[in-house]
């Protein structure tokens, strides 16, 4: 079935420690994974994305990685900040276009 | 570009009652997606229009939810009568074509609270 499972549900961490955002999604014909960064009482904003066609994919102080053979992907943010407290979503896209959602991680970054 | 507009932002109702959420989307996008937040829980996929056409609508609890997107571009989802655990904000949501060419766009969601 259509599936994604997103871990952990919540996230705190030091500022300036890494945190990181593991999902596995059950269809093999996958072939895109974005990250959305929900803020309290706001819409979902991508924050980048990744194909399977390639590994890994870097952003400034996010990166994202992908297992195609395990079915894995993971959401890397670096140096964190404050600001980066919000909900964490993946997602994977199934193949009648449209964007199977995770669970969600809530990440809490304390000065 | 404007982004995905959406009205109303809340709604409070009691049970029983109906309501409707209006969707419009990006200028030229062909796909329109409902999804339900539910407190605490990732977006649901409620219904996809290609069009004015209904590509997935599997997630729909038909008994009481209907949507539709008349001439292709706008589109109301209703929900008829409604229930305690309709409780969530309704994020519509377009895409130019393929997700995975084009991405999503979100709109800014209706809060809906019934009580």
């Amino acid at each position: 079935g259509e599936n994604v499972e997103q871990h952990p549900s919540t996230l705190s961490v030091q500022e300036g420690d890494s945190a990181v955002i593991k999902c596995t999604y059950s269809d093999s014909a996958s072939n895109y994974f974005p990250w959305y960064k929900q803020e309290l009482g706001k819409r979902p904003q991508l924050i980048i994305d990744i194909r399977s066609n390639v590994g890994e994919k870097k952003d400034q102080r996010i990166a994202v990685t992908l297992n195609k053979t395990a079915k894995h992907f993971s959401l890397h943010i670096t140096e964190t900040q404050p600001e980066d407290s919000a909900v964490y979503f993946c997602a994977a896209y199934y193949n009648t276009d449209k964007l199977i959602f995770g669970t969600g991680t809530r990440l809490q970054v304390f000065p | 570009e404007a982004g995905v507009a959406q009205s109303p932002r809340y709604k409070i109702i009691e049970k029983r009652q109906s309501v409707a959420f209006w969707c419009n989307p990006i200028s030229g996008h062909a796909t329109l997606y409902w999804y339900q937040q539910i407190l605490g829980q990732g977006p649901k996929l409620l219904i996809q229009f290609q069009n004015n056409g209904v590509v997935d609508d599997s997630q729909l609890p038909k008994d009481r939810f209907s949507a539709e997107r008349l001439k292709g571009v706008d589109s109301t989802l209703k929900i008829q009568p409604a229930k305690l655990e309709d409780s969530a904000v309704y994020l519509c949501a377009s895409s130019l074509g393929s997700a995975t060419l084009y991405g999503y766009t979100f709109g800014s969601g209706t809060r809906l609270t019934v009580v």
